[in-house]
């Protein structure tokens, strides 16, 4: 299958910072990526869609101003947390599915986020 | 808007057969997903079924019945290594995914 890589895979921050991720198809080009989150022992939740050479859609309640998303080649999504605080830590997860193939969707591995 | 629903946890020893259902609720149904997460790690695609009955892949099978609103997931032969929690997902909008809660499969010796 196509592989999705995400990086970092962690990162501590201090409050008040900023903080990029990175979600890259490395086999595949992607006019669409997705961005997750996840608390510990918990569901997948959407929190925004990323459209190559567009604005991101955002899901009801996620911030787009502290949740920016730029989507700027067809392999290539960033979520960047602005002014992160102790309660945006979590498992942020990247999507992305190849045109056509519906059900599924291939997954970077994730990238832990420690707010301190 | 789409809701599912899938039992919390489930326990069965190695070599058995279990089965995980999902009931969903969807106003336009693109077919049923089934996704498996260790922990720590990335959820990784299973199977999907756009249409009803059973589709087969190796140990794993999983069932759709559209009238129901209903599918399952059936692990047969367990091992050690299926331990994780498996969710299934609904595509809605035709590019977005809603997930369960999940089902965390604890497999015993």
């Amino acid at each position: 299958g196509a592989v999705v890589s995400q990086h970092p895979s962690w990162v501590i921050c201090k409050s008040g910072t900023s903080v990029k991720i990175e979600c890259r198809s490395l086999d595949f080009q992607a006019t669409t990526m997705f961005w997750y989150r996840q608390f510990p022992k918990q569901s997948l939740m959407l929190m925004a869609t990323s459209n190559e050479g567009s604005k991101a859609t955002y899901e009801q309640g996620v911030e787009k101003d502290k949740f920016l998303i730029n989507h700027a080649s067809l392999t290539l999504s960033t979520l960047t947390v602005t002014s992160a605080h102790p309660e945006d830590s979590s498992f942020y997860i990247c999507s992305a599915r190849e045109t056509g193939v519906l059900g599924e969707q291939y997954f970077g591995p994730g990238t832990r986020l420690t707010v301190t | 808007g789409q809701s599912l629903e899938q039992p919390s946890e489930v326990t069965a020893v190695e070599g058995a057969i279990v089965q995980i259902n999902c009931t969903y609720q969807t106003s336009g149904f693109y077919g049923l997903s089934w996704y498996q997460q260790h922990d720590g790690g990335a959820p990784t695609f299973l199977s999907y079924n756009a249409l009803d009955g059973l589709e087969e892949t190796g140990r794993f099978s999983s069932f759709l019945s559209r009238s129901d609103s209903y599918g399952y997931l059936l692990l047969q032969e367990l091992q050690m290594k299926d331990s994780a929690s498996y969710f299934c997902a609904l595509p809605y909008n035709f590019n977005k995914f809603y997930f369960g809660s999940g089902t965390k499969l604890n497999v015993k010796p």
